[in-house]
C-alpha cells in the first residue's frame, strides 16, 4: 500500500533551519510528483512547493521563494523539504503529499511533521 | 496567482441533511478543481478530483460539479462521520492554491 512516512517533530529557534524527510513506499517513486503543504495552528492549508521526482524540476510558492528548497533522493524514494531563516509564523504541521503528475491533485498524504519555532 | 474562495465558511447541519459547499476561482480553471476533507488532528483526505471524479474508496454520497470558476461539493445525506472541514484546491496552474475551508458541524 502507498505510504508516505515523515520524520519526527522539530523545535527550532528563530533564524535556524529545518529539514523534513518523507519516505515513500508502495509505488514507483518517480512516476508521481511530491508537493509540500503546511498548516499553521487553527489555520487553513498552504501549498509550499512541488518537485518532479523524475527530473528534479521545482515550483515554489512566491512567499517562500529563497527560503525553501525541495529535493529528492530517488535511490531511497525519499523527498526532503528544507526551510531556512525560520520565524515564529513558520510554526505549523508540514505535510508531504503525493502529487498526480499533470493534474496536480494530492491523493496520498504523509502523517505530518510539527515544526515549532520558538525562542 | 489564482485565488480561491469558499462559502459558507461554516455551517451547522443535521444527520441526513443535504449539504452544498461552493468554491469560486478568481479566473477560469476549467475542471482542475479538487476537494479534500479534514478531521481534527488528521491529514486531509482527497474526496473529489477534476471537479467531479470520485476518489477510489470515497462514499458516493459525495459529489462534485462545476467548471470554469464556480464549483460545488454536495453531500447528499450527511452522516456523523462527515462532520469535518472541507477545502477546495485548484490544480490549473502553479502556484497551486487552496480555498480557506468550510467547517461543517452538528446542529
Amino acid at each position: 500500500q502507498v505510504q508516505l512516512v515523515q520524520s519526527g517533530a522539530e523545535v527550532k529557534k528563530p533564524g535556524a533551519s529545518v529539514k523534513v524527510s518523507c519516505k515513500a513506499s508502495g509505488y514507483s517513486f518517480t512516476t508521481y510528483g511530491i508537493s509540500w503543504v503546511r498548516q499553521a495552528p487553527g489555520q487553513g492549508l498552504e501549498w509550499m512547493g512541488w518537485i518532479s521526482t523524475d527530473n528534479g524540476n521545482t515550483h515554489y510558492a512566491q512567499n517562500l521563494q529563497g527560503r525553501v528548497t525541495l529535493t529528492t533522493d530517488t535511490s531511497t524514494s525519499t523527498a526532503y523539504m528544507e526551510l531556512r531563516s525560520l520565524r515564529s509564523d513558520d510554526t505549523a504541521i508540514y505535510y508531504c503529499v503525493r502529487d498526480v503528475l499533470g493534474v496536480e491533485y494530492f491523493d496520498y498524504w504523509g502523517q505530518g511533521t510539527l515544526v515549532t519555532v520558538s525562542s | 496567482d489564482i485565488q480561491m474562495t469558499q462559502s459558507p465558511s461554516s455551517l451547522s447541519a443535521s444527520v441526513g441533511d443535504r449539504v452544498t459547499i461552493t468554491c469560486r476561482a478568481s479566473q477560469s480553471i476549467s475542471r482542475y478543481l479538487n476537494w479534500y476533507q479534514q478531521k481534527p488532528g488528521k491529514a486531509p483526505k482527497l474526496l473529489i478530483y477534476a471537479a467531479s471524479s470520485l476518489q477510489s474508496g470515497v462514499s458516493s454520497r459525495f459529489s462534485g460539479s462545476g467548471s470554469g470558476t464556480d464549483f460545488t461539493l454536495t453531500i447528499s445525506s450527511l452522516q456523523a462521520e462527515d462532520f469535518a472541514t472541507y477545502f477546495c484546491q485548484q490544480s490549473y496552474s502553479f502556484p497551486l492554491t487552496f480555498g480557506p475551508g468550510t467547517k461543517v458541524d452538528i446542529k
